[in-house]
């Protein structure tokens, strides 16, 4: 079965350049979760989507960065402007069920922003 | 705040031997967990969980405790062979009514050496 895909895997772009993120989740998955991973912070949750409805937006750093989820076999976080800061490699995950059930991530999209 | 703490950033051990993981907890009300292996450039895989109404639960060579008076859990890998290698995350869910909202911890880096 096909896991968690995300595009593109790496993405170099200079300051101020839109910058759009893509995934694809587990067929039937109904929860999806964009994360982002950081040397300083780590790995923090972004935003998190149950039937295609943004829950918690509440780990969104600023308005520049924003998802949405125009169906259930498809996601997008963009930001916009991008800035150096926002260099970090971003997660997609996808469950069945929310609490209590595993998390099944894609492999990553690294961005650098220069 | 971070609720979720894995204070060793790294350990060495010897193809063969038993690798102990460790990870503590602030948050009382936590009643799952999971413990996630990361390879470099892939994404988080799930390894093993255990409810908080257990307080041990093993998957071959994986075997989770947790001990919920001293809020710790800790893995551990026997025998650990040298692909065991990679970032280990323990994480747990922030509450019932999260969908799953994870807080992970900083990781620890685990080398098995032949």
């Amino acid at each position: 079965d096909a896991g968690v895909i995300q595009s593109p895997r790496h993405e170099v772009t200079e300051m101020g350049q839109e910058v759009t993120l893509r995934c694809k989740p587990i067929s039937g998955h109904d929860y999806l979760f964009w994360y982002r991973q950081t040397m300083m912070r780590g790995l923090e949750l972004l935003i998190y989507f149950n039937n295609n409805v943004p829950i918690d937006d509440s780990g969104m750093p600023e308005d520049r960065f924003s998802a949405k989820m125009p169906n259930a076999s498809f996601s997008t976080l963009k930001i916009q402007p991008s800035e150096p800061r926002d260099s970090a490699v971003y997660f997609c995950a996808s469950s069945l069920g929310g609490s209590n059930q595993p998390q099944h991530f894609g492999d990553g999209t690294r961005l650098s922003i220069l | 705040d971070q609720q979720v703490k894995q204070n060793s950033p790294s350990l060495s051990v010897q193809e063969g031997r038993i690798s102990i993981l460790n990870c503590d907890y602030t948050n009382s009300m936590f009643d799952y967990f999971l413990w996630y292996k990361k390879y470099p450039a892939e994404g988080p895989t799930f390894l093993i969980s255990i409810s908080s109404i257990k307080d041990k639960n093993e998957d071959g060579r994986f075997t989770v405790f947790l001990n919920k008076s001293a809020k710790h859990l800790s893995l551990h890998i026997v025998p650990s062979q040298p692909g065991d290698s990679a970032v280990y995350f323990c994480a747990a869910p922030k509450g019932r009514n999260q969908g799953g909202k994870l807080i992970f911890g900083q990781g620890t880096e685990l080398s098995v050496k032949p």
